[in-house]
């Protein structure tokens, strides 16, 4: 059974760093891209960003260029997403999801780690 | 970067009827779009890929439509576990989806 397993909910101050956690399982997780997905306090969904696991290649949205890292290892097929700087602005709902079948589709999703960002 | 609009952004109905929710992409995007579902505090599920082939497991009364830049997904008789915001995708980019409520 595909599953991705993300971290847990995160309480921080504006300014602080920040890395949350995927972990895939029941699949080959080198053979398929894992995104990531922010969705703001009752707003919509927002594609930030994809990794594939095999070979670390990144893409950004433009919109998120700069202002966050996604990385995988691959050996505890993991993928991350960091911030080295959080701004009130970053609370959100954070999903992972893995890019599999035709179309560039999400096909399974993580559960969502909750960051808040607060002073 | 590719946009994509939804209409409506809101959209009132009974169960039983026939709904109908639009995304337009703002250049060709072929046949590259899904739709998914999302219900309050749960993750987005995935309902439609390649604009047309439903996704294993989801119910026929769910079908997707439309090439190019003109898309539609289409719920033949909504039913009471269909209340939910639809989100369509493609590539780099959501639509601002669509909150279908109770009449």
């Amino acid at each position: 059974e595909v599953q991705l397993v993300q971290s847990g909910a995160e309480v921080k101050k504006p300014g602080e760093s920040l890395k949350i956690s995927c972990k895939g399982s029941g699949y080959s997780f080198t053979s398929y891209w894992i995104g990531w997905v922010r969705q703001m306090p009752g707003k919509g969904l927002e594609w930030m960003g994809i990794i594939y696991p095999g070979d670390s290649d990144t893409r950004y949205s433009p919109s998120f260029q700069g202002q966050v890292t996604i990385s995988a290892d691959k050996s505890i097929s993991t993928a991350y997403l960091q911030w080295s700087s959080l701004k009130a602005s970053d609370t959100a709902m954070y999903y992972c999801a893995r890019r599999g079948g035709p179309g560039f589709c999400f096909d399974y999703w993580g559960q969502g780690t909750l960051v808040t960002v607060s002073s | 970067d590719i946009q994509m609009t939804q209409s409506p952004s809101t959209l009132s109905a009974s169960v039983g009827d026939r709904v109908t929710i639009t995304c337009r992409a703002s250049q060709s995007i072929s046949s590259w779009l899904a739709w998914y579902q999302q219900k309050p505090g749960k993750a987005p599920k995935l309902l439609i890929y390649k604009a047309s082939s439903l996704e294993s497991g989801v119910p026929s009364r769910f079908s997707g439509s439309g090439s190019g830049t003109e898309f539609t997904l289409t719920i033949s008789s909504l039913q009471p576990d269909d209340f939910a915001t639809y989100y369509c995708q493609s590539l780099g980019t959501f639509g601002g989806g669509t909150k279908v409520e109770i009449k």
